[in-house]
């Protein structure tokens, strides 16, 4: 069965400072899809990223940066310089190619607040 | 514009009360879900469905109904709502490539009083 770990159900820092959220999984597939999504303080849920098992690389996007580490089973996000709106919970979910885009296990999620 | 409507946003009703939330999406997916959210627990699936006529039970199933009869609409049916269904529901759609992000509803926050 498949399992993601979100440790830290809350993070606050000042504007400016760089903060990680950690996301750990568990699976017995070989080939996996990594997600992260965002949810504002509105309530919706916003995609952020999406990685394959089979693609290591860090990815970067803006302030945003995603350590994807399969010998830890980890997909971790940094978000560097933070602001006040990236105020959010953000969740990291896992889906298998067995049941693809049909099944997502989600994360408890993160609370991440950005003070001014 | 893509996107997943579910109806209503909010909900209060009371125990045993028959209710049913509305969810439509435009994108043509075969996957369509439902999630509900709670605090410290994250997402989990209720049920989902892989295509017309075809639905399984996800991970919290107990309580709840679905149908799929056309490929755009899948309704969240509550039979008779208990106070521990009180949550916060989303419904989600999505190609069957895995590889793809799952496209969600803006919620519909319900209270079973």
């Amino acid at each position: 069965a498949q399992k993601v770990t979100q440790a830290q159900t809350e993070i606050s820092v000042v504007e400016k400072e760089d903060v990680t959220l950690d996301c750990v999984y568990e699976t017995r597939d070989t080939t996996y899809y990594l997600f992260w999504y965002k949810q504002p303080p509105s309530g919706e849920l916003v995609f952020l990223i999406r990685r394959n098992s089979f693609d290591e690389q860090n990815e970067i996007s803006g302030r945003y940066s995603w350590n994807f580490q399969k010998s830890t089973s980890s997909f971790n996000f940094t978000i560097t310089a933070s602001q006040v709106v990236d105020s959010a919970v953000y969740f990291c979910a896992l889906s298998e190619e067995e049941t693809s885009g049909s099944r997502l296990t989600f994360g408890e999620g993160t609370q991440l607040t950005v003070n001014p | 514009e893509a996107q997943v409507t579910q109806n209503p946003r909010y909900l209060i009703t009371v125990t045993g009360k028959k209710l049913t939330v509305t969810c439509s999406q435009n994108m043509n997916h075969e996957y369509m879900s439902w999630y509900r959210q709670d605090p410290g627990l994250g997402l989990r699936q209720i049920y989902y469905s892989m295509n017309v006529e075809v639905t399984d039970k996800g991970d919290v199933p107990e309580g709840y109904k679905v149908s799929r009869k056309e490929k755009r609409n899948f309704p969240l049916i509550l039979e008779s709502p208990s106070p521990n269904q009180t949550s916060l529901y989303f419904c989600a759609s999505s190609s069957p490539r895995g590889n793809t992000e799952a496209f969600f509803g803006q919620g519909t926050r319900l209270t079973v009083v």
